[in-house]
C-alpha cells in the first residue's frame, strides 16, 4: 500500500506570493496533519483536520490556512510568504482523531524555499 | 508550557558501541512521549511510544526508551549502533488530545565504522 504522499517535492517562491500543499493520506485514514519543520529545528503543529473539520490549529498567523476534501485528501495554504516561511512542511495521516488510539504516519514532505 | 527537550544537538557513536539519546519533556498530567526518526529526504518514523503502564519501552529496530517521571525524562537507547542508524531523532509529547505533538530540537546521530 502507497504511504503519504505529498506534493510537489520541492517548491521556491518569492516573498509576497501565495503557495498550496498537497497531501494525499494512507487509503482509510480520516484524519490529516501539518507540521513545519524548519532546518535544524523539530517539526511544528500547524494544523489537524478530521472528517473536513478542523480539530487543531498550532500558534500560525492567519497567513496560513488548510483545508480537507472529501476524499480526505488535504491542502495547506500561505499566502504572503516570508523568508522565514522557508522549510520543510510535513504531512502525517491517521486512521482516527487522536494519538492516544493509534499511529500516524508521515509524508516526506515539501521542502519551500522562499527567495 | 508544554515542552520537550533533547540537551545533545549531535552525537557521534562507533559502529557496534551503545547509544542513549536523552530527552526531557515539561508536562503537567500523565505525559504521551514517543521518540521518531528522520532519515536525510524522507519522512518521520515512530520508534516508539510510551501511554502507560511498564516504563520500559521496546520498539522497532532494537530501540528502547525509559520513562522516568522522577526525572520528567524518556531516553532512547539501543545496546548496539549498526551504521544505517545514522539519522536524526526527534522525542516528542501529546499536547493536549488528538494529534498535536510538540517535538524537541532533535539529536543528530552520526556512527563512525
Amino acid at each position: 500500500d502507497a504511504g503519504v504522499t505529498q506534493s510537489p517535492t520541492h517548491l521556491i517562491k518569492t516573498r509576497g506570493q501565495q503557495v498550496t500543499l498537497r497531501c494525499s493520506p494512507i487509503s482509510g485514514h480520516k484524519s490529516v496533519s501539518w507540521y513545519q519543520q524548519v532546518l535544524g529545528q523539530g517539526p511544528q503543529f500547524i494544523f489537524q483536520y478530521y472528517e473536513k473539520e478542523e480539530r487543531g490549529r498550532g500558534n500560525f498567523p492567519d497567513r496560513f490556512s488548510a483545508r480537507q476534501f472529501p476524499n480526505y485528501s488535504s491542502e495547506l495554504n500561505v499566502n504572503a510568504l516570508l523568508l522565514g516561511d522557508s522549510a520543510l512542511y510535513l504531512c502525517a495521516s491517521s486512521f482516527l482523531d487522536s494519538l492516544a488510539y493509534n499511529e500516524q504516519f508521515f509524508g516526506p514532505g515539501t521542502r519551500l524555499t522562499v527567495l | 508550557a508544554q515542552s520537550v527537550t533533547q540537551p545533545d544537538i549531535h552525537i557521534t557513536v562507533s559502529e557496534g558501541a551503545s547509544l542513549e539519546l536523552r530527552c526531557n519533556y515539561s508536562y503537567g498530567a500523565t505525559p504521551y512521549l514517543f521518540w521518531y526518526v528522520q532519515s536525510p529526504g524522507q519522512g518521520l518514523q515512530l520508534l516508539l511510544k510510551y501511554f502507560s503502564g511498564d516504563t520500559l519501552v521496546q520498539g522497532i529496530k532494537g530501540f528502547e526508551a525509559e520513562f522516568k517521571r522522577s526525572q520528567s525524562s524518556f531516553n532512547l537507547r539501543k545496546p548496539s549502533v549498526h551504521w544505517s542508524d545514522a539519522a536524526e531523532y526527534f522525542c516528542a509529547v501529546l499536547s493536549g488530545g488528538y494529534n498535536k505533538l510538540i517535538f524537541g530540537a532533535g539529536t543528530r546521530l552520526a556512527v563512525h565504522p
